[in-house]
């Protein structure tokens, strides 16, 4: 069964430096999304992704996040400068164009990001 | 009104019980409410989605029923098992998925 895979499963950095998170979504999948979850804390919506531009952005996803689909397979999370508070797991997803009207979205098993 | 309220926030339930999943939503714009399940270390699957235009959904042990005057959804798993042991959420969609804060299930053996 095809799954959204993410690489690293987990990322240590010290704070001020810049990380990038890696997923590839599901091949045939056009819509893309980041969530990132504090440890014990709800998924919170980041940004959504089609047609090689962001569709929506939380006011998480400010200045320090960018998104880039840097080839057809690929899908990447930048944080600028990381904070000690960007610690957290980040899961990527994706959805087919059909079922992107039934907001069927499938997780990838997340990236766990520390920053000391 | 971009909450999404969800109870309790933890759950033991012996083998073979009904274990019974909250939410609340405020915003009526809201149009597609899934449940995802969560186990340790991996990503939240979906697990079984509702719209408003049906009153309850059912897919093998588990069932959402769906109060739209109430603004209020449940999940149920029937004959809860073991395996069953994991984080739910539930979430409602607008133009993003605004998700609950989890309710941690544990079936006893």
């Amino acid at each position: 069964e095809p799954e959204v895979t993410q690489t690293p499963s987990h990322q240590v950095t010290q704070m001020g430096q810049e990380v990038i998170l890696r997923c590839v979504p599901i091949s045939n999948h056009l819509y893309f999304y980041w969530y990132r979850q504090i440890l014990g804390q709800k998924v919170e919506f980041l940004v959504s992704f089609y047609n090689n531009e962001i569709s929506e952005k939380s006011e998480i996803f400010d200045d320090q996040f960018s998104v880039e689909r840097p080839d057809g397979s690929n899908f990447t999370l930048k944080i600028r400068s990381t904070k000690l508070e960007d610690s957290a797991m980040y899961f990527c997803a994706s959805s087919e164009p059909q079922l992107a009207l039934t907001y069927e979205q499938y997780f990838g098993p997340g990236t766990r990001l520390t920053v000391t | 009104q971009q909450q999404v309220k969800q109870s309790p926030q933890s759950l033991i339930v012996q083998k073979g019980g009904i274990s019974i999943i909250n939410c609340a939503y405020e915003n009526t714009a809201f149009d597609y409410f899934p449940w995802y399940q969560q186990f340790p270390g991996k990503g939240p699957a979906l697990l079984i989605a509702i719209r408003p235009d049906v009153s309850e959904k059912k897919e093998g042990r588990f069932t959402i029923s769906f109060n739209k005057s109430a603004k209020q959804f449940s999940l149920h798993i029937m004959d809860s098992q073991p395996g069953d042991s994991a984080t739910y959420f539930c979430a409602a969609m607008g133009y993003k998925y605004i998700f609950g804060t989890g309710t941690r299930l544990k079936v006893l053996a």
